[in-house]
């Protein structure tokens, strides 16, 4: 009902796969965020993105790759993931004019 | 550059006790200040929010915060706690010209019985 959706909500991949992540609005907002979350770091910003077509990297961006082709859909790509990899992923959506954020229910994943 | 400083990175309080998660925020602008919860295994839910206007902010299930320009702070209370409150708990600062939010470690609140 929050109008965001994260697929898949769970993922075990094996190290060297390259693995996406999938965000889904139907919000119609303007930019999308990802982030990691895991122990002692809080949330991290890996990639966002402003417009179609328009990303840009956030703090902890290597190994990762984003694609934006359509206002709604925001990918996450883990080139070849690796076990410093496993972690719980967010996507968060948010309004222009607004500065709040609307986040989603998260990807665990796992890199074995 | 925003930061954002949650001083405690645990607080375990008892059942229907007082408790105050602490915040603060260095910047240079005019700041929005949030705090989302985290509930075990959900994403994180915007709990309240401070963007201009009257300094002490509500949420609806008893929590409120105030923003104090002076000190830096967006502290977040609640007289007294229920065990439905244990979650983690995030500070967020965002201002004018930043759309990004840049968000604090996180306080785990635990009520113990």
């Amino acid at each position: 009902d929050a109008g965001i959706t994260q697929s898949p909500r769970h993922k075990v991949t094996e190290t060297g796969t390259p693995v996406t992540l999938r965000c889904h609005q139907t919000e119609n907002h303007r930019y999308m965020y990802w982030y990691r979350q895991d122990p002692g770091h809080g949330l991290r910003l890996i990639h966002y993105s402003y417009g179609v077509k328009d990303t840009d990297k956030g703090e902890v961006s290597d190994g990762y790759s984003v694609s934006r082709s359509k206002t709604e859909d925001f990918l996450l790509t883990l080139e070849s993931a690796t076990s410093s990899q496993t972690s719980v992923y967010f996507c968060a959506i948010q309004a222009s004019g607004d500065y709040g954020y609307t986040f989603g229910s998260g990807t665990r994943l796992t890199v074995v | 550059a925003q930061s954002v400083t949650q001083l405690d990175s645990q607080v375990p309080v008892f059942e229907e006790a007082p408790v105050e998660l602490r915040c603060n925020y260095s910047s240079s602008v005019s700041v929005y200040l949030f705090w989302y919860v985290q509930y075990p295994n959900q994403g994180l839910q915007l709990l309240l929010k401070y963007l201009s206007g009257s300094t002490l902010v509500e949420s609806i299930n008893g929590f409120e915060a105030e923003f104090n320009k002076s000190q830096t702070s967006f502290h977040l209370r609640k007289p007294s706690v229920h065990i439905s409150d244990t979650a983690e708990y995030f500070c967020a600062v965002g201002s004018q010209g930043a759309q990004k939010l840049v968000f604090g470690q996180g306080t785990r609140l635990t009520i113990n019985p």
